[in-house]
């Protein structure tokens, strides 16, 4: 079975910090996909981004980067620079893909509280 | 706007009451999902939906009844629940082809029962 642990509840910083929210995941999938969603206090699950299980790049996006090490099942999110606007809870899920339609596992989810 | 509408956003109901739930897309996608996020613990998947027929109930209890249309569109009819019931429901929907895609969500109905 699938599993998604994400070890951080709440992690509260200052703006212009540095923070890394961490997710571990487990699978007997060869193939899989992982995923980091963000919910603000309006509830929707904004999608932040994909990741494939054959695809170890690091990736950066502005002040977003990801780090996916498959020797450790580890696929970590750092937010650099952080600002008030990051606020939110922050998820991290795993795909199937070996059947018709995907399901996705989530993790309990990291709030993150930024303060001015 | 996300792609994915839910109504109504705020649902206050007893446990006598009937009520559903609305979940719209048009975004193209053939797999629809409802999840139940509670306080403290991880979304739960309820019911998944591909090309309008169930493939997954993920144990839910029978007040809960989905319903499926059309590709489109995904409702939950709430019949006798209890107050652990309360929290915020979220749909989704996603391509067919699988977990490439992931999903996307609406802003959910935030579930009150009394």
């Amino acid at each position: 079975a699938q599993k998604v642990t994400q070890a951080q509840t709440e992690i509260s910083v200052v703006e212009k910090e540095d923070v890394t929210l961490d997710c571990v995941y487990e699978t007997r999938d060869t193939t899989y996909y992982l995923f980091w969603y963000k919910q603000p206090p309006s509830g929707e699950l904004v999608f932040l981004i994909r990741r494939n299980s054959f695809d170890e790049q690091n990736e950066i996006s502005g002040r977003y980067s990801w780090n996916f090490q498959k020797s450790t099942s580890s696929f970590n999110f750092t937010i650099t620079a952080s600002q008030v606007v990051d606020s939110a809870v922050y998820f991290c899920a795993l795909s199937e893909t070996n059947s018709g339609y995907s399901t996705l596992t989530f993790g309990k989810g990291t709030m993150l509280l930024v303060s001015p | 706007e996300t792609g994915v509408t839910q109504t109504p956003r705020h649902l206050v109901m007893g446990m006598t009451n009937k009520k559903s739930l609305k979940c719209e897309q048009h975004l193209g996608h053939n797999a629809m999902y409802w999840y139940k996020q509670s306080a403290k613990k991880p979304l739960e998947l309820m019911f998944v939906y591909n090309f309008k027929e169930q493939t997954e109930n993920n144990s839910v209890p029978s007040r809960f009844s989905p319903e499926c249309p059309n590709s489109s569109h995904l409702f939950l009819h709430l019949h006798t629940l209890q107050p652990e019931d309360s929290a915020l429901y979220l749909c989704a929907s996603s391509q067919r082809t699988g977990g490439a895609g992931g999903y996307t969500f609406g802003s959910g109905t935030r579930l009150t029962v009394v």
